[in-house]
């Protein structure tokens, strides 16, 4: 069936140091891809998306290119903050509007 | 504007007890989507709202997990005769439209059965 797949964390990074999240996917059709982020206490928040193979989505800072031909939807970020402490998921979207998750990848970063 | 809202926060349960979980979308949204999160793991879908019609309930776990929306707006998600397995965070989300529109997710209600 379709899924996603995470790399495992904590990922422990000191700020200012360069970020990679690792993301694949299988999936029947062509999906939308996403990653929301998690916040300590709070909600999930949609960080960025892409909707086609090739789309490169962006916001704060971070980055996500998909890739149709190794099924990847990695996050980058160049210079992580304190700040960005979170748990991160990536997710797929189909012919429905339900979005599938993968099982988060945890990043801390430390002064 | 308010974003989705969710009550109770945190709601004890014994086992066997039923229980009710509220989601108040954004005002207009018209799609609304529960998603059950348990510890560790990424949310799963659980049922899917257009309005008030329930299109999609193929996540729900066992015929006590029941949800619904009469009047597209306000949902209550009811779980009866609650199991220890039943503990997670429960998550509501809601969309503006129908198809391909951007979900916004509440804070959750964290659920634990004693």
């Amino acid at each position: 069936g379709d899924s996603v797949t995470q790399m495992e964390g904590p990922v422990t990074l000191s700020e200012e140091a360069f970020l990679t999240i690792n993301c694949t996917y299988t999936a029947t059709g062509y999906p939308s891809l996403f990653w929301y982020v998690q916040y300590p206490g709070e909600g999930l928040q949609l960080l960025l998306k892409a909707t086609k193979a090739d789309d490169k989505g962006s916001n704060k800072g971070f980055e996500a290119t998909y890739r149709k031909e190794t099924t990847s939807f990695h996050l980058e970020k160049g210079s992580v903050q304190v700040s960005d402490s979170a748990v991160y998921f990536c997710a797929l979207k189909l012919f429905t509007d339900k979005l599938i998750f993968g099982t988060g990848t945890r990043l801390q970063v430390f002064p | 504007g308010a974003g989705v809202s969710q009550s109770p926060r945190y709601k004890v349960a014994k086992r066997g007890q039923d229980v009710a979980l509220r989601c108040d979308p954004i005002s207009g949204h018209v799609s609304l989507f529960w998603y059950q999160q348990a510890l560790g793991q990424g949310p799963e879908f659980l049922t899917y709202f257009q309005n008030e019609a329930q299109l999609d309930k193929s996540g729900l776990p066992s015929d006590r997990f029941f949800a619904e929306r009469p009047e597209g707006s306000v949902s209550t998600l009811k779980i009866q005769r609650t199991q220890q397995e039943d503990s997670a965070v429960y998550l509501c989300a809601s969309s503006f439209r129908q198809v391909g529109e951007t979900q916004y997710f509440g804070p959750g209600t964290r659920l634990l059965v004693l």
